[in-house]
Order: structure tokens, then C-alpha cells, then sequence
């Protein structure tokens, strides 16, 4: 089955700091996604990119985050400074186009102290 | 926006007994996901299920579009079972968004 790939797995940061996560998506998907779940809660969304910019974004995607496409094949989100209510895991998903199945990575778990 | 509400919150069961779980969506959606998450925080894919019926060994879910509901079914239940299982729907094509939005789970632990 097709995969996407996050990293790291785990981050630990201090308050104040600047975090990436990192995603590959699966190679052929053209819609890509970031999700977060704050422990013990569902899972929200954050932003979906498509065609090389934002297409959608929650209330909770401030101007503390962004995220990027660098190079035709990763697809990243940057927290800029971070805070302890950002603490969660962040899921990266892809899919192909809107209807079809949704696929998500393994997540990455970001812990602020 | 669309609400996605699953029952039952929480549920407990005796290792081999069967369940149900629901999701209800409040307006079309042109698809359906059912997923597992797993204790260590992973979602596994289990069913792409936007109306019919599917099954998959012990699990089968069913989808009723017209009526905004889709059930999974977990039978003989065992303790690898335990975790949440979310549902998650996919905006109509017609709706101007492209985001999937997460139910509010239903905490499955399955006793030995």
C-alpha cells in the first residue's frame, strides 16, 4: 500500500523555539494536508495545499505556522515560535483528488516544555 | 460547516463479543473513511466507504448516504481491537473545500 512518510517521529522543544515537520507525501497525490490532535482529543485540521498554495485553512493556522512545498516532493509545516498549547501530533495526508481515499502518516509527536 | 458526531463515546468489552459503532454526518459528503488509532497514535486506514456495504475479516461497515449514517462492525472482538476508531467525511464536490473532517470518536478497550 502507498505510504506517506513523516519526520521525526518525536520533537522535543523549548517554548519560544522554531519547529519543522517534515512530510512526503505519495508521489502522484496533487492534495496534501496537515492535521493536529492534542492528546486525548479528535483530530482537527489545520491547512490543505494544493497547486503550490494554500487552498483551505482553520482558525487554529495562525501566523505562528506555515507551510511549504520546497521542492516537488516534500511538504513541510513550520511552527515559528512555538508554545506549550502547541504540543500534539501532527498528521501530514495526501490524496490523489478530493473524494478518493485519504492517506496519513505515521504522525509526529511534538512535545513544548 | 459539516458535523460528524460518533456514538457511542466510550465502550467496554468482554475479549469475543461483538459491537457497533455509528457515525453521523449532517450533510452529503462524498466520502467516508473509517480508521483505527492505534495506541501508539497511528491511524489505520480501515475502510474507504462513501455508501454500500464492505467487510474486511472481523470488521465490516456500512454506509447509508441518503440517510447521513454509516456503522462499523467489530465482531468476536480482541484485545488488538482496544484504541479509538474515528470516521471521517470528504466534502461534496460541490462545496468549495477540499478538507476532511474527523468524527469525535468512540474509545473501544477490549478486556482479556
Amino acid at each position: 500500500e502507498p505510504e506517506v512518510t513523516q519526520t521525526p517521529s518525536h520533537q522535543v522543544t523549548q517554548m519560544g523555539q522554531e519547529v519543522i515537520l517534515r512530510c512526503v507525501p505519495i508521489s502522484n497525490h496533487l492534495y496534501f494536508y496537515w492535521y493536529r490532535q492534542i492528546l486525548g482529543q479528535k483530530v482537527e485540521f489545520l491547512v490543505s495545499f494544493y497547486n503550490n498554495e494554500i487552498s483551505e485553512k482553520s482558525e487554529i493556522f495562525d501566523d505562528q505556522f506555515s507551510v511549504e512545498r520546497p521542492d516537488g516532493s516534500n511538504f513541510t509545516l513550520k511552527i515559528r515560535s512555538t508554545k506549550l498549547e502547541d504540543s500534539a501530533m501532527y498528521f501530514c495526508a495526501s490524496i490523489w483528488t478530493v473524494g478518493n481515499t485519504i492517506y496519513f502518516g505515521e504522525g509526529s509527536w511534538l512535545t513544548v516544555v | 460547516g459539516i458535523q460528524v458526531e460518533q456514538s457511542p463515546p466510550d465502550l467496554i468489552l468482554q475479549e469475543g463479543a461483538n459491537s457497533t459503532l455509528r457515525c453521523n454526518f449532517s450533510d452529503s459528503v462524498n466520502n467516508l473513511q473509517w480508521f483505527h488509532q492505534n495506541p501508539w497514535g497511528q491511524l489505520i486506514n480501515l475502510f474507504y466507504i462513501p455508501s454500500g456495504t464492505k467487510q474486511n475479516g472481523r470488521l465490516s461497515a456500512t454506509t447509508v448516504a441518503t440517510e447521513r449514517y454509516s456503522l462499523l462492525y467489530i465482531s468476536s472482538s480482541q484485545t488488538t481491537d482496544s484504541g479509538v476508531y474515528f470516521c471521517a467525511v470528504g466534502p461534496p464536490l460541490t462545496s468549495g473545500t477540499y478538507k476532511y473532517i474527523f468524527g469525535t470518536g468512540t474509545r473501544l478497550k477490549v478486556l482479556a
